[in-house]
Protein backbone atom coordinates (compact mmCIF):
# COMPACT_ATOMS: atom_id res chain seq x y z
CA UNK A 1 0.00 0.00 0.00
CA UNK A 2 1.45 3.62 -1.33
CA UNK A 3 1.73 5.73 1.71
CA UNK A 4 3.08 9.49 2.46
CA UNK A 5 3.49 10.34 6.12
CA UNK A 6 4.43 14.57 6.38
CA UNK A 7 5.66 15.69 10.04
CA UNK A 8 7.47 18.44 11.25
CA UNK A 9 4.37 20.94 11.43
CA UNK A 10 4.39 23.61 14.55
CA UNK A 11 3.85 26.55 15.49
CA UNK A 12 6.98 28.79 14.50
CA UNK A 13 7.63 32.82 15.01
CA UNK A 14 8.11 35.05 11.83
CA UNK A 15 11.90 34.37 10.94
CA UNK A 16 11.68 31.02 12.43
CA UNK A 17 13.01 27.74 10.78
CA UNK A 18 11.04 24.64 10.34
CA UNK A 19 12.07 20.77 8.62
CA UNK A 20 9.12 19.27 7.37
CA UNK A 21 9.60 15.19 5.85
CA UNK A 22 7.53 13.07 4.06
CA UNK A 23 8.22 9.87 4.98
CA UNK A 24 7.01 7.06 2.12
CA UNK A 25 5.90 3.53 1.82
CA UNK A 26 5.03 1.21 -0.79
CA UNK A 27 6.27 1.96 -3.59
CA UNK A 28 9.98 2.42 -5.15
CA UNK A 29 10.91 6.03 -3.98
CA UNK A 30 14.44 6.41 -6.01
CA UNK A 31 12.01 6.50 -9.30
CA UNK A 32 9.83 8.91 -8.11
CA UNK A 33 9.73 13.10 -8.16
CA UNK A 34 8.57 14.32 -5.74
CA UNK A 35 6.73 17.36 -4.72
CA UNK A 36 5.14 19.69 -1.98
CA UNK A 37 1.48 21.81 -2.37
CA UNK A 38 0.15 23.84 0.32
CA UNK A 39 -3.29 25.23 1.12
CA UNK A 40 -3.93 28.03 3.69
CA UNK A 41 -6.67 28.31 5.55
CA UNK A 42 -9.74 28.33 3.97
CA UNK A 43 -8.00 29.03 0.28
CA UNK A 44 -6.96 26.99 -2.36
CA UNK A 45 -3.79 24.38 -3.30
CA UNK A 46 -0.39 25.90 -4.69
CA UNK A 47 2.18 24.75 -5.80
CA UNK A 48 5.66 24.92 -3.49
CA UNK A 49 8.48 22.70 -4.47
CA UNK A 50 9.59 19.98 -6.49
CA UNK A 51 12.22 17.24 -6.22
CA UNK A 52 13.98 14.81 -9.11
CA UNK A 53 14.17 11.28 -8.57
CA UNK A 54 17.65 11.09 -7.52
CA UNK A 55 17.88 15.13 -5.52
CA UNK A 56 19.98 16.26 -8.35
CA UNK A 57 17.35 19.17 -9.63
CA UNK A 58 14.42 21.12 -7.55
CA UNK A 59 11.98 23.67 -8.34
CA UNK A 60 10.33 26.45 -6.08
CA UNK A 61 7.32 28.43 -6.31
CA UNK A 62 8.69 32.35 -6.48
CA UNK A 63 7.09 32.72 -2.90
CA UNK A 64 9.75 30.22 -1.32
CA UNK A 65 12.52 30.46 -3.64
CA UNK A 66 15.73 31.64 -1.55
CA UNK A 67 13.74 30.41 1.94
CA UNK A 68 13.38 27.07 1.30
CA UNK A 69 14.93 23.73 0.29
CA UNK A 70 13.96 20.65 -1.12
CA UNK A 71 16.14 17.41 -0.57
CA UNK A 72 15.54 13.79 -0.30
CA UNK A 73 17.23 11.07 1.06
CA UNK A 74 16.29 7.56 -0.57
CA UNK A 75 18.17 5.49 1.52
CA UNK A 76 15.30 6.32 4.24
CA UNK A 77 12.55 7.08 1.54
CA UNK A 78 11.81 10.68 2.72
CA UNK A 79 11.74 13.71 1.44
CA UNK A 80 12.66 17.20 3.54
CA UNK A 81 11.70 20.57 3.12
CA UNK A 82 13.81 22.94 4.83
CA UNK A 83 11.74 26.32 5.62
CA UNK A 84 13.68 29.74 6.74
CA UNK A 85 13.05 32.89 7.22
CA UNK A 86 9.48 32.00 7.90
CA UNK A 87 6.38 34.43 7.10
CA UNK A 88 2.70 34.77 8.02
CA UNK A 89 1.30 34.15 4.74
CA UNK A 90 3.52 30.82 5.07
CA UNK A 91 0.73 29.75 7.06
CA UNK A 92 -0.79 26.40 5.47
CA UNK A 93 -1.07 22.43 5.34
CA UNK A 94 2.06 21.20 3.48
CA UNK A 95 1.18 18.10 1.66
CA UNK A 96 3.98 15.91 -0.41
CA UNK A 97 2.64 13.99 -3.16
CA UNK A 98 3.98 11.55 -5.81
CA UNK A 99 5.05 11.91 -9.46
CA UNK A 100 5.34 9.43 -11.23
CA UNK A 101 6.73 9.94 -15.42
CA UNK A 102 3.85 12.03 -16.87
CA UNK A 103 1.78 11.02 -13.59
CA UNK A 104 1.29 14.13 -11.58
CA UNK A 105 0.05 13.85 -7.46
CA UNK A 106 -1.61 10.28 -7.66
CA UNK A 107 -0.73 10.26 -4.00
CA UNK A 108 -0.63 12.36 -1.10
CA UNK A 109 -0.05 12.48 2.46
CA UNK A 110 -2.67 13.76 4.94
CA UNK A 111 -0.81 16.99 5.21
CA UNK A 112 0.68 18.86 8.10
CA UNK A 113 0.40 22.34 9.16
CA UNK A 114 2.58 24.91 9.57
CA UNK A 115 1.61 28.23 11.83
CA UNK A 116 3.43 31.15 11.32
CA UNK A 117 2.93 33.94 14.40
CA UNK A 118 4.09 35.80 17.00
CA UNK B 1 3.11 31.22 -15.97
CA UNK B 2 -0.23 28.97 -16.64
CA UNK B 3 -3.46 30.56 -15.35
CA UNK B 4 -6.25 28.28 -15.09
CA UNK B 5 -9.79 29.59 -14.68
CA UNK B 6 -12.53 27.63 -13.03
CA UNK B 7 -16.07 28.00 -13.23
CA UNK B 8 -18.37 28.45 -12.09
CA UNK B 9 -16.53 28.97 -8.21
CA UNK B 10 -19.85 27.86 -6.83
CA UNK B 11 -22.20 25.19 -7.65
CA UNK B 12 -25.65 24.20 -6.05
CA UNK B 13 -26.46 20.55 -7.30
CA UNK B 14 -29.59 18.87 -6.70
CA UNK B 15 -28.94 14.93 -5.83
CA UNK B 16 -28.95 12.77 -8.39
CA UNK B 17 -28.30 15.56 -11.52
CA UNK B 18 -25.67 15.92 -13.54
CA UNK B 19 -23.27 18.82 -12.49
CA UNK B 20 -20.29 20.32 -14.74
CA UNK B 21 -16.87 22.47 -14.06
CA UNK B 22 -15.43 24.26 -16.42
CA UNK B 23 -11.15 24.88 -16.51
CA UNK B 24 -9.58 27.50 -19.56
CA UNK B 25 -6.29 27.68 -19.36
CA UNK B 26 -4.47 30.92 -20.77
CA UNK B 27 -2.05 28.35 -22.71
CA UNK B 28 -2.38 25.29 -24.73
CA UNK B 29 -1.70 22.32 -22.21
CA UNK B 30 -0.12 20.15 -25.22
CA UNK B 31 3.40 19.40 -24.07
CA UNK B 32 5.99 18.40 -26.40
CA UNK B 33 5.83 14.38 -26.23
CA UNK B 34 2.22 14.93 -27.31
CA UNK B 35 0.09 14.42 -24.06
CA UNK B 36 -1.61 16.82 -22.26
CA UNK B 37 -1.31 17.71 -18.63
CA UNK B 38 -4.69 18.19 -17.09
CA UNK B 39 -6.04 16.81 -14.11
CA UNK B 40 -8.84 16.79 -11.55
CA UNK B 41 -8.88 16.69 -8.05
CA UNK B 42 -11.11 16.39 -5.42
CA UNK B 43 -10.96 17.80 -1.53
CA UNK B 44 -14.04 16.55 0.51
CA UNK B 45 -14.22 18.57 4.02
CA UNK B 46 -10.95 17.81 6.01
CA UNK B 47 -9.22 15.53 4.12
CA UNK B 48 -5.97 15.68 1.49
CA UNK B 49 -6.32 16.04 -2.36
CA UNK B 50 -7.51 12.73 -4.17
CA UNK B 51 -6.84 12.59 -8.22
CA UNK B 52 -9.83 11.58 -10.46
CA UNK B 53 -8.76 12.14 -13.74
CA UNK B 54 -5.30 12.46 -15.06
CA UNK B 55 -4.21 13.55 -18.69
CA UNK B 56 -7.78 15.17 -19.53
CA UNK B 57 -10.01 12.09 -19.55
CA UNK B 58 -8.37 9.39 -17.62
CA UNK B 59 -10.41 7.91 -14.46
CA UNK B 60 -8.29 6.91 -11.33
CA UNK B 61 -8.36 3.54 -10.45
CA UNK B 62 -11.58 2.79 -7.43
CA UNK B 63 -13.31 6.41 -9.09
CA UNK B 64 -16.74 5.98 -10.09
CA UNK B 65 -17.47 5.85 -13.62
CA UNK B 66 -20.00 8.75 -13.22
CA UNK B 67 -16.82 10.83 -13.16
CA UNK B 68 -15.67 11.92 -16.62
CA UNK B 69 -13.35 14.17 -18.06
CA UNK B 70 -13.15 16.10 -21.55
CA UNK B 71 -11.08 18.90 -23.80
CA UNK B 72 -8.67 19.55 -25.22
CA UNK B 73 -5.93 22.74 -25.62
CA UNK B 74 -6.96 25.33 -23.71
CA UNK B 75 -10.58 24.05 -22.81
CA UNK B 76 -11.35 21.54 -20.48
CA UNK B 77 -14.18 19.96 -18.64
CA UNK B 78 -15.06 17.91 -15.42
CA UNK B 79 -18.56 15.99 -15.51
CA UNK B 80 -20.71 13.96 -12.82
CA UNK B 81 -23.17 12.78 -14.39
CA UNK B 82 -25.43 11.96 -11.11
CA UNK B 83 -24.57 13.74 -8.20
CA UNK B 84 -23.88 11.88 -5.04
CA UNK B 85 -23.95 13.32 -1.19
CA UNK B 86 -19.92 11.74 -0.98
CA UNK B 87 -19.18 14.40 -3.88
CA UNK B 88 -19.20 17.30 -1.69
CA UNK B 89 -16.15 19.26 -1.61
CA UNK B 90 -13.65 21.26 -3.76
CA UNK B 91 -12.70 20.31 -7.47
CA UNK B 92 -9.23 21.66 -8.70
CA UNK B 93 -8.29 21.53 -11.63
CA UNK B 94 -4.51 21.25 -12.35
CA UNK B 95 -1.79 21.73 -15.18
CA UNK B 96 1.77 20.11 -15.29
CA UNK B 97 2.72 20.92 -18.76
CA UNK B 98 3.94 24.09 -18.24
CA UNK B 99 6.61 24.47 -15.37
CA UNK B 100 7.80 26.09 -12.94
CA UNK B 101 5.06 26.93 -11.57
CA UNK B 102 2.77 24.08 -11.54
CA UNK B 103 -0.54 25.54 -11.40
CA UNK B 104 -3.98 24.92 -9.65
CA UNK B 105 -7.24 26.74 -10.57
CA UNK B 106 -9.00 28.45 -8.16
CA UNK B 107 -11.27 25.50 -7.18
CA UNK B 108 -14.86 25.24 -7.64
CA UNK B 109 -17.27 23.78 -4.12
CA UNK B 110 -20.12 21.42 -4.95
CA UNK B 111 -22.66 21.66 -3.12
CA UNK B 112 -26.13 20.07 -2.55
CA UNK B 113 -28.92 22.04 -3.13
Amino acid sequence: EVQLVESGGGLVQPGGSLRLSCAVSGFTFSTYWMHWVRQAPGKGLVWVSRINSDGSATSYADSVRGRFTLSRDNTKNTVYLQMNNLRAEDTAIYYCARHGSGNHFDYWGQGTLVTVSS
Amino acid sequence: DVVLTQSPLSLPVTLGQPASISCRSSQSLVYSDGNTYLSWFQQRPGQSPRRLIYKVSNRDSRVPDRFSGSGSGTDFTLKISRVETEDVGVYYCFQGTHWPPYTFGQGTKLEIK
